[in-house]
């Protein structure tokens, strides 16, 4: 079982541009998670995606959005990057429902 | 509200236990977690706890869980350089979808 996997692992953008980031999860999982994890601080929920859908959503702003594959395979999208959006992107998946949660390696963004 | 605290830094001799303590605010969280995460990397998870357990023990971790208090304490037997990481707390608060809310991190470091 490869676990969960993301793509890229970095990656570099100017402000105002667009970025997609990938996440496949662990086999099994049906529901996966987005979180942005600042320097030095705890992950911050973004956004859940079940049966394709959105389903919860933190306070980030509508400039990220997402999406999610029949496979379960999921993507972050963010755009208009500004400078505060630099961070570790991390998914996470799981099973429905409130279980154990399991996270990928992250995309670092940098965003200059 | 959903906060969960913990402090922020902890340094143990190799071979000593380690304690790590959080406290969080939504009593009606069903699930309660301990991560771990190492340089560069994601989140591995250590073990995780249900709300009406007091205890769980598992090889060297054992967690402790008073739900009165809202407290959540992880301790780490026999201590070793590789244990050395950041360490988060988290909890489901009152979704059921497997949205987690993290502490800001605890960094342990262990010296040989």
């Amino acid at each position: 079982d490869a676990g969960v996997t993301q793509s890229p692992t970095h990656l570099i953008k100017t402000r105002g541009q667009q970025v997609t980031l990938r996440c496949s999860p662990k086999s099994g999982h049906d529901t996966v998670s987005w979180y942005q994890q600042a320097l030095g601080q705890g992950p911050q929920f973004i956004f859940q995606y079940y049966e394709e859908e959105e389903r919860q959503r933190g306070n980030f702003p509508d400039r990220f959005s997402g999406h999610q594959f029949p496979n379960y395979s999921s993507e972050l999208n963010v755009n208009a990057l500004l400078l505060g959006d630099s961070a570790l992107y991390l998914c996470a998946s799981g099973r429905d429902g409130p279980y154990e949660q399991y996270f990928g390696p992250g995309t670092r963004l940098t965003v200059t | 509200g959903e906060d969960v605290e913990q402090s922020l830094f902890l340094s143990v001799r190799e071979g000593d236990s380690s304690v790590i303590n959080c406290t969080y605010t939504d009593s009606s969280s069903t699930y309660l977690y301990w991560y771990k995460q190492e340089p560069g990397a994601g989140l591995q998870l250590l073990t995780y706890i249900f709300s009406n357990m007091d205890m769980k023990q598992d090889q060297r971790l054992t967690v402790l869980l008073n739900k009165k208090d809202k407290h959540l304490s992880l301790r780490i037997a026999d201590t070793q350089t590789g244990d050395s990481a950041i360490y988060f707390c988290a909890e489901n608060g009152s979704s059921n979808t497997g949205k987690l809310i993290f502490g800001q991190g605890t960094t342990l470091q262990v010296k040989p």
